[in-house]
């Protein structure tokens, strides 16, 4: 089955500084990547995703890489701010057919003001 | 609001009780699957049912079962607890198996356990 590594577990930063949380993954039939962000004491909600005939996606200050031949993908933030504090999850399947998502370990991101 | 509705929010309990929790989806969504996370822990995927039928298992205990109602519903049982069973447990849903077309599972509020 699918395998998803994510790191680092933990990642603090200043107040504008940029965030990079970075995950591999097992099955190169996976195409659907999905990030979800949990805040403290909340359920994990899609922030952003990539699907893998993209290589990268942004919205706002977050953006998604995506590199299918080495399989791996990053998710990445800028300007970051202290509400941008929480648990960020990776994960890995194959949209449309019945893998069930596979989450990364998780990031927590500290941000100070 | 995702549109995911799990009760009990927190339950306390002793050991060896046994528990229900219990997930309503979203209006449509076929797909129910249930996660367990533990303190620092991430997402551990449990147990999916997809229009009443179980479609896949992952880390699920014995002692643990859950199946998905006619209405769509679906009901985690826990067994014969141990302290290690306390956690936060997460039902989510999603239109059709593996996410569907989106690929996107809208995750209830999740259901508090603490075994004493």
């Amino acid at each position: 089955g699918e395998n998803v590594e994510q790191h680092p577990s933990t990642l603090s930063v200043q107040e504008g500084d940029s965030a990079v949380i970075k995950c591999t993954y097992s099955d190169s039939a996976s195409n659907y990547f999905p990030w979800y962000k949990q805040e403290l004491g909340k359920r994990p909600q899609l922030i952003i995703d990539i699907r893998s005939n993209v290589g990268e996606k942004k919205d706002q200050r977050i953006a998604v890489t995506l590199n299918k031949t080495a399989k791996h993908f990053s998710l990445h933030i800028t300007e970051t701010q202290p509400e941008d504090s929480a648990v960020y999850f990776c994960a890995a399947s194959l949209a449309g057919g019945s893998y069930i998502p596979t989450f990364g370990r998780g990031t927590s991101l500290i941000v100070h003001p | 609001d995702s549109g995911v509705t799990q009760t009990p929010k927190h339950l306390i309990t002793a050991t060896g009780q046994r528990v229900t929790l219990r997930c309503s989806p979203r209006s449509g969504d076929l797909s129910v699957y249930w996660y367990q996370q533990s303190l620092d822990q991430g997402l551990q995927f449990l147990i999916q049912y997809y229009n009443g039928e179980e479609r896949a298992k992952g880390n699920i205990l014995e002692r643990f079962s859950a199946q998905q109602f006619p209405d769509l519903h679906s009901e985690l049982n826990l067994s014969s607890l141990e302290l290690g069973d306390s956690a936060l447990y997460f039902c989510a849903s999603s239109v059709a198996e593996g996410g569907g077309a989106s690929g996107e599972l809208f995750f209830g509020e999740g259901s508090r356990l603490t075994v004493l």
